[in-house]
């Protein structure tokens, strides 16, 4: 069963905190991880992806990844309110498929 | 520059019509998709297309045809549309099969079927 879990939310953070998203996904052998960023009634929009266990940063936004505990997340510091969407995480490998299994996403609400 | 455009943006019909959506993307890539969002924005992939090749055609009812003329343009038509086919369906597009720097969506079609 291919499989990527995230927590609805809604998460809540203040203005100026960090935002810690979480993803866990199903298949140890998934090689690469994708977060986008979803405003209501818009698409997703590609926000980082990763591919090695550790850190990546891009401005205020970073991946971390942890293969042998199958989760990726997502940090953003200093949160701004338009940073309020929903935050999707794909994982591309899953059950050998090359084809990313999206998340149904995690719902962020930064309030001032 | 549009980089991946949908028409149309918004579409209401009623149940048993036939109705088509376009998909254009002008980043070169060779390979396009289409997914379908529920109310519970769960993202679904429905089918992939590589230089006018279907590669992924998952499980979708029959009255959901995919056709590519070129590696720019995938179309979507739908036949004897249902109640349950109301939902957001996006287009998207990758450098590659495997789309290892993600993918890049249009805005999206709103279906709703009445």
């Amino acid at each position: 069963q291919k499989e990527v879990e995230q927590n609805s939310g809604p998460l809540s953070v203040p203005e100026g905190a960090i935002a810690s998203l979480n993803c866990t996904y199903s298949d140890r052998g998934s090689q690469s991880f994708f977060w986008y960023r979803q405003y209501s009634g818009k698409s997703p929009e590609l926000i980082m992806f990763i591919y090695s266990n550790g850190d990546k940063e891009d401005g205020r936004f970073t991946a971390q990844l942890n293969k042998a505990s199958q989760y990726v997340s997502l940090l953003i510091r200093d949160s701004q309110p338009s940073d309020s969407a929903t935050y999707l995480c794909a994982v591309n490998g899953l059950g050998g498929s090359y084809i990313p299994t999206f998340g149904r996403g995690t719902s962020l609400i930064v309030h001032p | 520059d549009t980089a991946v455009s949908q028409t149309p943006k918004y579409l209401v019909t009623q149940m048993g019509n036939d109705k088509s959506i376009k998909c254009e993307q002008n980043l070169g890539h060779d390979t396009m998709y289409w997914y379908k969002q529920d109310s519970k924005k769960f993202l679904k992939i429905m089918f992939s297309y590589n230089n006018k090749e279907l590669i992924i055609n998952e499980t979708v009812p029959n009255r959901f045809s995919p056709k590519s003329p070129d590696k720019a343009h995938l179309n979507l038509h739908i036949n004897s549309l249902e109640l349950g086919d109301s939902a957001v369906y996006f287009c998207a597009s990758s450098a590659g099969r495997i789309a290892n720097y993600g993918y890049t969506f249009g805005s999206g079609t709103r279906l709703t079927v009445v």
